[in-house]
C-alpha cells in the first residue's frame, strides 16, 4: 500500500456521460497531481494541485476539471465521455517539491462503452 | 522545457544477464531524473532518483542507474537480472520546485527463463 488511495479502481461508464475520481494522497503530502496513462499516449500530466491551489496544468481536455479540497483529497471530474477517455488514471501525491519524488496510486481503470 | 527519451519500447533479456534500460534526457535546467517501476495492474514504484550529488545512484531491487550530464544520459542497469524484474519502467524529469514531472514513454522489460 503506497498510501495513496484512489476509488473506484474500475469504472465502465457510456459515452456521453460524466464521472468523478477520487485521490486520497499520503498523509503529509500537500501536492497531487493527475495522470491518464493510456497505450497510444503513454503517461500524459493533466493537472497539479497544491494545497487547495491549482499550480500546472498539462494535457488536459476542458471536459476535465479538478479540484483539490481542504481537508486535500481531489476529485477528478471527466464529462461528455468520448470511447477516446478510456485509460488508466493515476493519481500522485508529494511532500511538495517534484525533486522528493512522487507516490502513485494503484490508478482507476475508465472504460467508455 | 523538460522531457525524457526512453530508447527502445521493449527489452528482453535472459535471467541471469545484464539489464540495460536507455534513457536520455533534455533540460535546459540542472535535472532531477527518476526512474519508476511498474507491475501490471499497480502504480509507478519509485525505483531511484538522482537530484545531487553522486552521480551513481541505487535504488531498491539491486538496480542502479549513472547520471552523464555530457551524454545528457540517465541509464537504468542491473548486474544480473531476475525474473521479478519483469514489468515497464519508466523515466522521469523535473527541474524542481513546484514544477510537475514529465515521464518518457516506458520500456517493457521480460525476463525468459
Amino acid at each position: 500500500d503506497s498510501g495513496v488511495t484512489q476509488t473506484p479502481k474500475h469504472l465502465i461508464t457510456a459515452t456521453g456521460q460524466r464521472v468523478t475520481l477520487r485521490c486520497s494522497p499520503r498523509s503529509g503530502d500537500l501536492s497531487v497531481y493527475w495522470y491518464q496513462q493510456s497505450l497510444d499516449q503513454g503517461l500524459q500530466f493533466l493537472i497539479q494541485y497544491y494545497n487547495g491551489e491549482e499550480r500546472a496544468k498539462g494535457n488536459i481536455l476542458e471536459r476535465f476539471s479538478a479540484q483539490q479540497f481542504p481537508d486535500l483529497h481531489s476529485e477528478l471530474n471527466l464529462s461528455s465521455l468520448e470511447l477516446g477517455d478510456s485509460a488508466l488514471y493515476f493519481c500522485a501525491s508529494s511532500v511538495g517539491q517534484s525533486l522528493y519524488g512522487y507516490t502513485f496510486g494503484s490508478g482507476t481503470r475508465l472504460t467508455v462503452v | 522545457a523538460q522531457s525524457v527519451t526512453q530508447l527502445g519500447s521493449h527489452v528482453s533479456v535472459s535471467e541471469g544477464a545484464l539489464v540495460l534500460l536507455r534513457c536520455n534526457y533534455s533540460s535546459s535546467v540542472p535535472p532531477y531524473l527518476f526512474w519508476y517501476v511498474q507491475y501490471p495492474n499497480q502504480g509507478l514504484q519509485l525505483l531511484l532518483k538522482y537530484t545531487t550529488g553522486a552521480t551513481l545512484v541505487k535504488g531498491i531491487n539491486g538496480f542502479e542507474a549513472e547520471f552523464k550530464k555530457s551524454e545528457t544520459s540517465f541509464h537504468l542497469t542491473k548486474p544480473s537480472a531476475h525474473m521479478s524484474d519483469a514489468a515497464e519502467y519508466f523515466c522521469a524529469v523535473t527541474p524542481g520546485g513546484n514544477n510537475d514531472m514529465r515521464f518518457g514513454a516506458g520500456t517493457r522489460l521480460t525476463v525468459k527463463p
